[in-house]
């Protein structure tokens, strides 16, 4: 059974103070990683996917990478709006046939900044 | 382009009432899914489409329904509902169920059974 599990439960940071959100994952075969942002009362919004070990992608303060094992999104100079849930969530490769594109979160990584 | 609307945004059940939670998507697309958010928990998968007329059970689909007469709406129903089904439930949508599509998530509704 495909396992998601992210790391720290929650972060506290302070504005300008970079750091990383880590995502392990168990999964037969991954076709894609994905990040997503969640701010409270609202859904998930998409970041990134990743499809292999080695790829990287970045949009403005955040950078996400991928190993074989685990992703990290890595968080350079945060500003407050930046606070948010960020959840990761796997795909798994179907050898044949359709998939419907099937996902398993992970609990997700509450951030918060500090100005 | 609206994206993903859910209706009602808030709703309070009591126990052994039935409701239809709403979703709607404006993107075309064809694959369809209905997720349950637990506090601390991961999202689970209740029910997903991969077209109009066509439906299927995802991880925990134990008292709810779905059906899709079109390819734009996916109402969820509860049937009888228990205090277990105190959660907040969001529709998705993407372009394809196959590799490689993000899901477009709508803004959820929270639902407490007492």
């Amino acid at each position: 059974e495909d396992q998601v599990t992210q790391s720290p439960e929650a972060l506290r940071l302070q504005e300008g103070e970079s750091s990383s959100l880590n995502c392990s994952y168990t999964v037969s075969g991954l076709r894609g990683l994905f990040w997503y942002r969640q701010d409270p009362g609202k859904g998930p919004e998409f970041l990134f996917t990743l499809y292999s070990a080695g790829e990287e992608k970045e949009k403005e303060r955040l950078k996400a990478t991928l190993t074989k094992k685990e992703s990290f999104l890595h968080i350079t100079a945060p500003k407050p709006e930046d606070s948010a849930t960020y959840l990761c969530a796997v795909q798994e490769g179907n050898a044949g046939g359709t998939s419907y594109g099937k996902l398993t979160f992970g609990q997700g990584t509450i951030l918060t900044v500090h100005p | 382009n609206a994206g993903v609307t859910q209706t009602p945004k808030f709703r309070i059940l009591k126990i052994g009432q039935s409701m239809t939670l709403q979703c709607t998507q404006d993107m075309n697309h064809n694959y369809m899914y209905w997720y349950r958010q637990d506090p601390g928990m991961g999202l689970k998968l209740i029910y997903y489409s991969v077209g109009a007329g066509i439906t299927d059970k995802g991880e925990v689909p134990n008292g709810y329904n779905v059906s899709r007469s079109t390819t734009e709406d996916f109402p969820l129903r509860l049937e009888l509902a228990a205090p277990s089904q105190t959660s907040v439930y969001f529709c998705a949508s993407s372009y394809s169920g196959g590799f490689y599509y993000e899901q477009y998530f709508g803004p959820g509704t929270r639902l407490t059974v007492t």
